[in-house]
């Protein structure tokens, strides 16, 4: 069965202290792997694609690798306006637009 | 450029009840796509639809459908509500960009069925 997976699920930071975020995954075909961040009582906003192990994106504070089996997301010195949950999703090979999601990772930045 | 747009924002209805939830998107994307989210679940996907005139079942089809109504026009329908099918709705367009495959989402429908 495909699956998706995210650690921790909930992570509390001081401002500045850098952390990692974690995206596993058990698929049959991979095409592409997402993030998004999500704030309380909106809607997902897309932040990366990556394609092939060994592949990595920045943006800001983020930066998203990818392995063969996992993901993550690298935030740098954050700041309390990062916090929200973060969402990974895969794209499988076999099922068109079809998109399997984590259950999120709520990250918390304290000032 | 309102991105994708969602309507209503709110809504609940009683079991048996009927409805339409509404999504228009601006970026003249190909694909548009229904998901719920729940909590503790992550978003999971009701139906998309590839391009205009297409539609496909997603992960959680059964209870709704769905209307590709023209390229900017996806429409969700419940037509027997059940508790459920309490959730949050979230509707979102896509189009291949330079860097891959981008998905951009709508405010949402929050839907509480009584």
């Amino acid at each position: 069965e495909d699956q998706v997976t995210q650690s921790p699920e909930a992570l509390r930071l001081q401002e500045g202290e850098s952390s990692s975020l974690n995206c596993s995954y058990t698929v049959s075909g991979l095409r592409g792997l997402f993030w998004y961040r999500q704030d309380p009582g909106k809607g997902p906003e897309f932040l990366f694609t990556l394609y092939s192990a060994g592949e990595e994106k920045e943006k800001e504070r983020l930066k998203a690798t990818l392995t063969k089996k996992e993901s993550f997301l690298h935030i740098t010195a954050p700041k309390p306006e990062d916090s929200a949950t973060y969402l990974c999703a895969v794209r499988l090979v076999n099922y068109g637009q079809n998109f399997v999601f984590g259950p999120g990772t709520r990250l918390s930045v304290l000032p | 450029n309102a991105g994708v747009t969602q309507t209503p924002k709110f809504q609940v209805l009683k079991t048996g009840q009927s409805m339409t939830l509404q999504c228009a998107q601006d970026m003249n994307h190909n694909s548009m796509y229904w998901y719920r989210q729940d909590p503790g679940m992550g978003l999971r996907l009701i139906y998309y639809s590839a391009s205009e005139g297409t539609t496909d079942k997603g992960e959680v089809p059964n209870g709704y459908n769905v209307s590709r109504l023209n390229k900017r026009e996806f429409s969700l329908r419940l037509e027997s509500a059940a508790p459920s099918q309490t959730s949050v709705y979230f509707c979102a367009s896509s189009e291949e960009e330079r860097g891959g495959l981008a998905q951009y989402f709508g405010p949402g429908t929050r839907l509480l069925v009584l």
